[in-house]
């Protein structure tokens, strides 16, 4: 069973920043976290992933609280594009397998 | 740098046929993972393998559904004597490494079997 909590969707107007919460109150110490995202049916795409600190890319933000119990992925300028199902995941490195949730379904709108 | 190569992409079979899915890596990577994704749900993990050995199979269906992932060549999700509720997309993902490693997978664009 996934051990993240998503929203089950969200909208945003296009251009503006698109902040996707996730709840993992019972993630391990060892446990990193990852967001994925599938746009209408393709293979998911990898977005980003961080243990303890903020990390950016190309692609987004991800902001983990200190205490680590919650995270928000950031799409800072969202376009028509982003429009997806966006998949907050955490997974002990050690186990290989990631157990995806509901996710978040991410409207942006013209 | 070509991605995780999925073939065919569309497969259409009548009910009692064999499905043959197959899933080539991306270069270096030797770890391959199976996922289903029924239509309007979410994805669920099927089965990891490495190259000759499967490490995890807890998701793949106790019947008719087996996977390899040889020495040479690509992953394959066998599917025998499909029926209607086999019709779904399915996803394979490689990644470089297993145990120890922060990787996150790179997925293929799935393959869509129709059971008619």
């Amino acid at each position: 069973d996934a051990k993240t909590t998503q929203p089950p969707s969200m909208d945003c107007a296009e251009g503006r920043a698109a902040n996707l919460p996730c709840n993992h109150s019972t993630i391990s110490g060892n446990e990193y976290v990852y967001w994925y995202r599938q746009i209408h049916s393709q293979g998911p795409q990898y977005i980003i992933h961080g243990l303890k600190n903020n990390e950016t890319n190309e692609m987004a933000s991800l902001i983990i609280t200190e205490d680590r119990k919650s995270s928000t992925l950031i799409l800072p300028h969202a376009t028509l594009r982003d429009t997806a199902v966006y998949y907050c995941i955490v997974r002990v490195a050690r186990d290989d397998k990631i157990i995806f949730g509901k996710g978040t379904r991410l409207h942006i709108l013209p | 740098n070509a991605g995780v190569m999925q073939n065919p992409r569309h497969l259409v079979r009548r009910r009692g046929q064999e499905a043959r899915l197959r899933c080539s890596p991306m270069k270096g990577h030797s770890h391959v993972y199976w996922y289903r994704q029924l239509p309007e749900e979410g994805l669920k993990f099927m089965v990891y393998l490495q190259k000759e050995n499967i490490i995890d199979e807890s998701g793949m269906p106790k019947e008719r559904f087996s996977a390899e992932f040889p020495k040479e060549g690509p992953s394959i999700l066998r599917i025998q004597q499909v029926v209607r509720g086999d019709s779904a997309a399915y996803f394979c993902a490689s990644s470089p490494t297993g145990t120890g490693s922060s990787y996150g997978y790179t997925f293929g664009s799935g393959t869509r079997l129709t059971v008619v």
